[in-house]
């Protein structure tokens, strides 16, 4: 069965500092990879999505960055980080090349808060 | 424009009773899903159900329900015989045919089952 693994769990970092946030998903070959963003008490935003290997789309400006380094892999990044960044951040794979009538798996988040 | 509408914020239900939480959607594509997903306090996305807007019956899954009317664009989610677990925030989303890849989410309801 397919998994998708999501680290660290929480992160507490200052202003101005960088971010690398990890998603692997494993039971699956060449997922769509996604990334959101959840603002407390809100729904998600996209932030990332990925249809291959260092295939990446923005859906928002920002102060962020993904990778996609490996088939099963993405990375969330950020060279400093900004105090609007906080927030819950989660990521989704879906099998490639579904298409609207297919679920997005997610995995279980991290917590990010800039102090 | 807002694709996704969750006009309730939040709800209390007695435990045993059924909860109706609802959904209108905004899309001129033809072909568009419809997912509910649930948000347990500690973070993951769950997915519910599923409703394509070419099915001609109301999809099912359990205790959960969507009352799909296609005219009204309105997607609601049923929860019978609700269980002090049914705590949690509920997201109604859409993936558009056009746009396949993203899936777009509301605001969220937060579900309170009372004992």
């Amino acid at each position: 069965s397919q998994t998708i693994h999501q680290w660290p769990a929480t992160l507490v970092q200052p202003v101005g500092s960088p971010l690398s946030l990890e998603c692997t998903v494993e039971g699956t070959s060449n997922p769509n990879l996604y990334w959101y963003r959840q603002a407390a008490g809100r729904g998600l935003q996209l932030l990332f999505y990925s249809v291959g290997i260092g295939q990446i789309s923005s859906e928002v400006p920002q102060n962020l960055s993904a990778s996609r380094p490996q088939d099963r892999q993405f990375i969330l990044s950020s060279k400093k980080l900004l105090l609007s960044d906080s927030g819950f951040y989660l990521c989704a794979w879906s099998v490639l090349g579904d298409s609207y009538n297919s679920p997005l798996h997610f995995g279980n988040g991290t917590r990010l808060t800039v102090t | 424009a807002q694709k996704i509408t969750q006009t309730q914020p939040g709800m209390f239900v007695q435990e045993k009773e059924a909860v109706t939480l609802d959904c209108t959607y905004d899309t001129s594509d033809p072909s568009y899903g419809l997912f509910w997903y649930k948000q347990p306090s500690s973070g993951e996305m769950i997915f519910l159900i599923y409703q394509g807007s070419y099915d001609q019956q109301n999809a099912t899954e359990g205790r959960y329900s969507l009352n799909f009317q296609k005219a009204r664009k309105s997607a609601n989610l049923v929860i019978s015989a609700s269980q002090l677990g049914d705590s949690a925030m509920y997201f109604c989303a859409m993936r558009e045919g056009e746009d396949d890849y993203k899936l777009s989410f509301g605001a969220g309801t937060t579900v309170t089952v009372r004992a």
